[in-house]
């Protein structure tokens, strides 16, 4: 079965602190997405990406296709940076259709 | 620079009525979809469209129907509205399948009563 499971549900940090957040998935992609979404608001995509690392501003994302497993991270976090974190995967057999996890809760407290 | 643009944002139903969620994007993006996404779960793909004409189900397709008559426009139906469609509606596209960006709508939050 194609699945894609996030880690951890719900986070919580301090103002400054680094944030890893975790995703792993089944069998073989072709794209992982990770996207935000802040509360009541729509959803924004962050990175997509197929191997190695992409960095933007303070976020960084990693795959490692042959362990099928993704990290974003977020240096020196800020409290607006709480959102949900939700990873998405297009299977290799998925066709055009994408795969998403639960999502990760983020909370930084000031 | 629009995006895809969704309508309306709130929407609260009577059981059995029916209505229609607006989707446009003016990315000239000839993959659509339409999600849906209910509390603690991951989003679920309702209907997809890879070009004007052309509409596919996904994976919870019942009690929902769309057409794709425009690339630009991707309309989602829901007949005789039941509690269970209760959950917040979200329209992305791409412009190609594997190594391409999803634009995502505001979503849309619909109460079935």
């Amino acid at each position: 079965k194609n699945e894609v499971e996030q880690s951890p549900q719900n986070l919580t940090a301090q103002e400054g602190e680094f944030i890893t957040i975790n995703c792993s998935y089944s069998v073989g992609i072709s794209a992982l997405h990770w996207l935000q979404q802040h509360p009541g608001g729509g959803i924004v995509s962050l990175f997509m990406l197929s191997s190695g690392k992409k960095k933007h501003g303070r976020l960084i994302a990693t795959i490692n296709i042959q362990e099928k497993h993704s990290s974003l991270h977020i240096t020196a976090s800020h409290p607006r940076d709480s959102a949900v974190y939700i990873c998405a995967v297009r299977f290799n057999f998925g066709n055009e259709k994408l795969t998403f996890g639960t999502g990760t809760r983020l909370t930084i407290i000031p | 620079n629009a995006g895809v643009t969704q309508t309306p944002k709130f929407r609260i139903l009577k059981i059995g009525q029916s209505m229609t969620l607006q989707c446009t994007q003016d990315m000239n993006h000839n993959y659509m979809y339409w999600y849906r996404q209910d509390p603690g779960m991951g989003l679920k793909l309702i209907y997809y469209s890879v070009g004007a004409g052309i509409t596919d189900k996904g994976e919870v397709p019942n009690g929902y129907n769309v057409s794709r008559s425009t690339t630009e426009d991707f309309p989602l139906r829901l007949e005789l509205a039941a509690p269970s469609q209760t959950s917040v509606y979200f329209c992305a596209s791409s412009s190609r399948v594997g190594q391409s960006e999803a634009f995502f709508g505001q979503g849309t939050r619909l109460t079935v009563v």
